[in-house]
């Protein structure tokens, strides 16, 4: 069955940190994964995604397809990237999405 | 915002009532969703919709239906309420297969 595991429900960390939010997948195919990100009072909206290969405001996020995992990394962290966080897969026609739990990301100043 | 909204934005109603939830987008895109938002469990997929007339079931479609008769439309209907049904309903549009999904500013729903 599809999952996609996001194990911390919170995250803080002091600014100028490192952060890595976990994602896990669990899917019988070739996955496309995302990051999507909810700022407060804001709609979610997408951060990144595996087949772009970008990186957006400094955050990176490598599929690791033998771990099955999709972290997402940034050096450096922003009191600005405080939000929510949600890690989400799709299959090879984009019809359906799943998503996960979420992880509030609090960086502290 | 990609010219999507939902209407209501909030609704309170109580167990047994009917609740039509309306998803509107300007921009004619083909795909369309509906997902329910609640603690620990994130986004979960309710129904979705590639077309007019052509719509399909996600995770957790139980108790609730849904329409497509115009490609502006993404109608949702709980067609009777129950307070597990208690949650923030989003709508959401992606324009291609490999574009991304916009999402609209959510509709809370308590049920009595």
């Amino acid at each position: 069955a599809q999952r996609v595991t996001q194990p911390e429900k919170l995250l803080s960390v002091f600014k100028g940190a490192p952060v890595e939010l976990k994602c896990n997948y669990s899917y019988s195919g070739s996955p496309e994964l995302f990051w999507y990100v909810q700022y407060s009072r804001q709609r979610l909206q997408l951060l990144l995604r595996h087949i772009s290969r970008e990186s957006i405001k400094g955050f990176t996020a490598d599929l690791n397809k033998g771990e099955t995992s999709f972290h997402l990394k940034k050096p450096f962290a922003q009191e600005e990237d405080s939000a929510m966080y949600y890690c989400a897969l799709s299959g090879a026609n984009f019809n359906k999405f799943y998503f996960g739990s979420g992880t509030k990301l609090n960086v502290k100043p | 915002d990609a010219g999507i909204t939902q209407s209501p934005r909030h609704k309170v109603t109580e167990t047994g009532t009917p609740v039509t939830l309306r998803c509107h987008q300007t921009e004619n895109h083909r795909y369309m969703y509906w997902y329910r938002q609640d603690p620990g469990h994130g986004l979960r997929l309710i129904h979705y919709s590639y077309g007019v007339k052509d719509t399909d079931k996600g995770e957790v479609s139980d108790g609730y239906s849904v329409s497509r008769s115009k490609t502006e439309d993404f109608l949702l209907t709980l067609e009777s309420a129950t307070s597990s049904q208690t949650s923030v309903y989003f709508c959401a549009i992606m324009p291609t297969p490999t574009d991304t999904q916009y999402f609209g500013p959510g509709t809370r729903l308590t049920v009595l």
